[in-house]
């Protein structure tokens, strides 16, 4: 399986701190993205990495890749309560094929 | 409203019964998927689609039957539901070939009893 793996699979923070979530992946891939998922609602797109990319930002978000390691992470600066949520990172195949990859998920609490 | 919606948003059913939900999207995106998600094991992708009268298997395919008539629905059927088939269930849908960025409806509750 191509699976990702995220790590922590719970963090809890205070409002402000970052946070940073990672995740491990198994193969050759073209991009990763991340999502959030909030409780009961479906997924929502946060931001795709390309394999050639090393580190892209979006607003509070910042994200890395390394593809020596097969890892990312997820940073979030100056969290806020409105960041709990779940988020998983997805990997695509490097085949091209159209399927993505979930991982398991960190479940991100932000205390106010 | 434009997007991707999905029905129902709860369903209750009993073993053996057949369950379809449907998924509807307003954007004319060639490729559909249908994913389960079960706490421990993230989503997993059931079928997918990349256009209408195309389909294919997922990971998890099994006791699922899948159809795309129309480019902007994408039906998920339980022939014959088992309890192991209780999840949530997702679909989404994206533009174009090469694992780009998908958009998920709300979700789809089900418990089989």
């Amino acid at each position: 399986s191509q699976q990702g793996e995220e790590d922590p699979q719970a963090l809890s923070i205070q409002e402000g701190e970052n946070a940073t979530m990672n995740c491990s992946y198994k193969t050759s891939i073209n991009n990763l993205q991340w999502y959030r998922q909030n409780s009961g609602r479906g997924l929502v797109h946060l931001i795709l990495i390309r394999s050639n990319e090393r580190e892209k930002h979006s607003g509070r978000l910042r994200v890395t890749l390394d593809t020596s390691k097969k890892s990312s992470s997820l940073l979030i600066t100056a969290s806020r309560a409105a960041d709990t949520a779940s988020y998983f990172c997805a990997t695509d195949a490097e085949t091209g094929a159209n399927n993505l990859f979930f991982g398991t998920g960190t479940r991100l609490t932000v205390i106010p | 409203d434009a997007g991707i919606t999905q029905s129902p948003r709860y369903k209750i059913t009993e073993t053996g019964r057949q369950v379809t939900l449907m998924c509807h999207q307003t954007w004319s995106h060639s490729y559909m998927f249908w994913y389960r998600q079960d706490l421990g094991h993230g989503l997993r992708l059931i079928y997918y689609s990349a256009a209408a009268d195309i389909t294919d298997k997922g990971e998890v395919p099994d006791g699922y039957v899948v159809s795309r008539s129309k480019t902007e629905n994408f039906p998920l059927t339980l022939e014959s539901a088992t309890r192991s088939q209780t999840s949530v269930y997702f679909c989404a849908s994206h533009e174009r070939q090469g694992g780009e960025t998908q958009y998920f409806g709300p979700g789809t509750r089900l418990l089989v009893l």
